[in-house]
C-alpha cells in the first residue's frame, strides 16, 4: 500500500449524529480524494483536496464536508448521518495532476 | 449527468483468451485516463495509464488504446487469468478531479 491509512475501517452510528473519518498519509502528496462506493454508481467523488487548505466539491458533496489543516490528514465529516450516507467510503492520494492516485483500504459505514 | 461511463456491467471471457474493457466519456476537458481494478474487501488498485497526447499504452499484459475523437477508451488483457477476475473502473482526469465510471465486473472462465 502506498502509504496511506484510513481510520476507521468499519463504523456504524445512528442516524443524525455527527461522524468523522480520518485519511492519513505519509506520501506527502499534494492531492487527496475522498469517494464513497455504492452498488450500481461505481465510485463518485465526494470532496479533493489540492493542498493544505485548499479542497473543492466533488461529484456528491452535499451532506459533506472537509479539512485538510496538514498536508498529511484529509478529514471527512458528515454534520448529520442519514441511512443514505451507509456506503463504503475510499481515500485517495496522488502527488501531481494528471498522476496516478493510490487507494486505501477503505471504511465501511453504517447509518442505523 | 454520468462523464464516465462504463456500459458492460460485466463480461466472461475464457482464460487464455483477450478480455477488452470498454469505456465512454463527455467531457472533452478530460486529459488524463486510468484504468483500475478492485478485489472484493480492497481499495482500487492502479493499472495503467494513458496520456490525451497518445493513442496507445502498453504495461506487460495491459494495453489501453484511447480514441480522442470517439471519446472512448479501451482495455485489453492478453492472456486473460484467473487472477484478473475483479471488477474494473475507467477513469478519468480534468481540472484536479478524478472521475471514476461504474465499473465493470470480468470474469475469467477455466
Amino acid at each position: 500500500d502506498a502509504g496511506i491509512t484510513q481510520s476507521p475501517r468499519h463504523k456504524v452510528t445512528e442516524t443524525g449524529t455527527p461522524v468523522t473519518l480520518r485519511c492519513h498519509q505519509t506520501e506527502n502528496h499534494r492531492y487527496m480524494y475522498w469517494y464513497r462506493q455504492d452498488p450500481g454508481h461505481g465510485l463518485r467523488l465526494i470532496h479533493y483536496s489540492y493542498g493544505v487548505k485548499d479542497t473543492d466539491k466533488g461529484e456528491v458533496s452535499d451532506g459533506y464536508s472537509v479539512s485538510r489543516s496538514k498536508t498529511e490528514d484529509f478529514l471527512l465529516t458528515l454534520e448529520s448521518a442519514t441511512s443514505s450516507q451507509t456506503s463504503v467510503y475510499f481515500c485517495a492520494i496522488s502527488h501531481g495532476r494528471n498522476t496516478e492516485a493510490f487507494f486505501g483500504q477503505g471504511t465501511r459505514l453504517t447509518v442505523v | 449527468d454520468q462523464q464516465v461511463k462504463q456500459n458492460s456491467p460485466s463480461l466472461s471471457v475464457q482464460e487464455g483468451r483477450i478480455s477488452i474493457l470498454n469505456c465512454d466519456y463527455t467531457n472533452s476537458m478530460f486529459d488524463y485516463f486510468l484504468w483500475y481494478k478492485k478485489y472484493p474487501a480492497e481499495g482500487p488498485t492502479f493499472l495503467i495509464s494513458i496520456s490525451s497526447i497518445k493513442d496507445k499504452n502498453e504495461d506487460g499484459r495491459f494495453t489501453v488504446f484511447l480514441n480522442k475523437s470517439a471519446k472512448h477508451l479501451s482495455l485489453h488483457i492478453v492472456p486473460s487469468q484467473p487472477g484478473d477476475s475483479a471488477v474494473y473502473f475507467c477513469a478519468a482526469s480534468a481540472n484536479d478531479k478524478i472521475i471514476f465510471g461504474k465499473g465493470t465486473r470480468l470474469h475469467i472462465l477455466p
